[in-house]
């Protein structure tokens, strides 16, 4: 069955510093998503993507932020100076329509010191 | 605001007992869906169940059905003849169906431990 898949599982990087996560989404699904938790606290909402463009966003997803979508399978999620409250999990999703159900990646775990 | 809380940030059962996972959710709209996914360890979230919010059925899929309450904003979740592959970690979810948002609204999640 198709997968959600994400890299790397675990990123430990340093305060301002640059990272990049890394989804590949089901194969014929065209909307995007990306979701964080912050250990103890919900799931949160960060991004939707469609058609090469951002559809929706959080207030947490500000400037710092940004995806992308570099090719025919990979969706990236990049922090471009990291801060110690963005340590969490990562949470990437796809969906082949938008009412459809989204299916989720694993998750990568962000630390930042 | 759509809100949605996971009373329970834990629950144990026994295996091949029935468990009961709660989940309540605040919205003013008349449409929307509700989900329950479950994380194993180390493991993406998977789909559980799906209720469309105009239906008054509650779902069922094989051990796992739901208990929809609408009026009460409720939607829990019951897992009959508990295996050990149901240990995880269960997230209730909101979703307006209509165009213009289809983000998920989480809880915050119910670890649920099946001891053999």
């Amino acid at each position: 069955e198709p997968e959600v898949t994400q890299t790397p599982s675990h990123q430990v990087t340093q305060m301002g510093q640059e990272v990049i996560l890394r989804c590949v989404p089901i194969s014929n699904h065209l909307y995007f998503y990306w979701y964080r938790q912050i250990l103890g606290q919900k799931v949160e909402f960060l991004v939707s993507f469609y058609n090469n463009e951002i559809s929706e966003k959080s207030e947490i997803f500000d400037d710092q932020f940004s995806v992308e979508r570099p090719d025919g399978s990979n969706f990236t999620l990049k922090i471009r100076s990291t801060k110690l409250e963005d340590s969490a999990m990562y949470f990437c999703a796809s969906s082949g329509r938008p009412q459809e159900t989204q299916y989720f990646g694993p998750g990568t775990r962000l630390l930042v010191l | 605001a759509q809100t949605v809380t996971q009373s329970q940030p834990e629950m144990s059962v026994q295996e091949a007992e029935t468990v009961t996972l709660s989940c309540t959710y605040d919205t003013s709209e008349s449409d929307y869906y509700l989900f329950w996914y479950k994380q194993p360890p180390s493991r993406q979230m998977i789909l559980v169940i799906r209720q469309e919010a105009y239906k008054q059925q509650n779902a069922t899929e094989n051990r796992f059905s739901v208990n929809f309450q609408k009026a009460a904003k409720s939607f829990s979740l019951k897992i009959s003849d508990s295996q050990l592959g149901d240990a995880a970690m269960y997230f209730c979810a909101y979703r307006q169906p209509r165009s213009g948002t289809y983000k998920y609204i989480f809880g915050t999640g119910t670890r649920l431990k099946v001891l053999a």
